[in-house]
């Protein structure tokens, strides 16, 4: 089945600019979607259809995706941004949808 | 506002069986799939089952398939997911989410989950 990889754990310093990567076999052909968990709650999206962010979202939060990397990026990090954050995918092949590990991101 | 809440964990035995409910509101349910979504704790999201709109198609993990049912009542607003022969690796919080349309097989909305855990 399609793998998603993320990198564990990325760290930034406030006011600067956030980067997590998501790896997959030609993930720029497909949609990509981003979620935020801040711990103890529910995931949020962030992100959808690469690089949409839904309504309430900052425009700090942009996404981009080709060739085999998906890509979030938070510009002007702050302490609020930090949190795990998850991409997504819908694999049709299998009929399944497919997550990334998972990044946790630290503002220090 | 969009309402998913959850109901329906608690601990139970290893082997048995536990029904999980998701009661809607703040939209038209009847016009969009729901997904089921579960984390282990202090571990990453897992996909359980998706269901479409009038409930014809339903999409289940590989972990869970033959085990889980998933089933939508649109009179009521409600989502169920029929949990059998459950082992301790079901463990988990549980989310119900709702696709943002019919079959975009992305979670717009979740709700705050249900734990569910299973140990003898």
């Amino acid at each position: 089945s399609y793998v998603l990889t993320q990198p564990p754990s990325v760290s930034v310093a406030s006011g600067k600019t956030a980067r997590i990567t998501c790896g997959g076999k030609n993930v720029g052909d497909i949609r990509v979607h981003w979620y935020q968990q801040r711990p103890g709650q529910a995931p949020i999206l962030v992100i959808y259809y690469d690089d949409d962010r839904p309504s309430g979202i900052p425009e700090r939060f942009s996404g981009s995706n080709s060739g085999n990397t998906a890509t979030l990026t938070i510009s002007r990090a702050e302490a609020g941004d930090e949190a795990d954050y998850y991409c997504q995918v819908w694999d049709k092949n299998s009929n399944h949808v497919v997550f990334g590990g998972g990044t946790k991101l630290t503002v220090l | 506002q969009v309402q998913l809440v959850e109901s329906g964990g608690g601990v139970v035995q290893p082997g048995r069986s536990l029904r999980l409910s998701c009661t809607a509101s703040g939209f038209s349910f009847s016009n969009f799939g729901m997904h089921w979504v579960r984390q282990t704790p202090g571990k990453g999201l897992e996909w359980v089952a998706f269901i479409s709109d009038d409930g014809t198609k339903r999409y289940y993990a590989d972990s869970v398939k033959g085990r889980f049912t998933l089933s939508r009542d649109n009179s009521k607003n409600t989502l169920s997911l029929q949990m059998n022969s459950l082992r301790a690796e079901d463990t988990a919080v549980f989310y119900c989410a709702k696709d943002a349309l019919s079959e975009t097989y992305y979670f717009q909305y979740w709700g705050q989950g249900t734990l569910v855990t299973v140990s003898s």
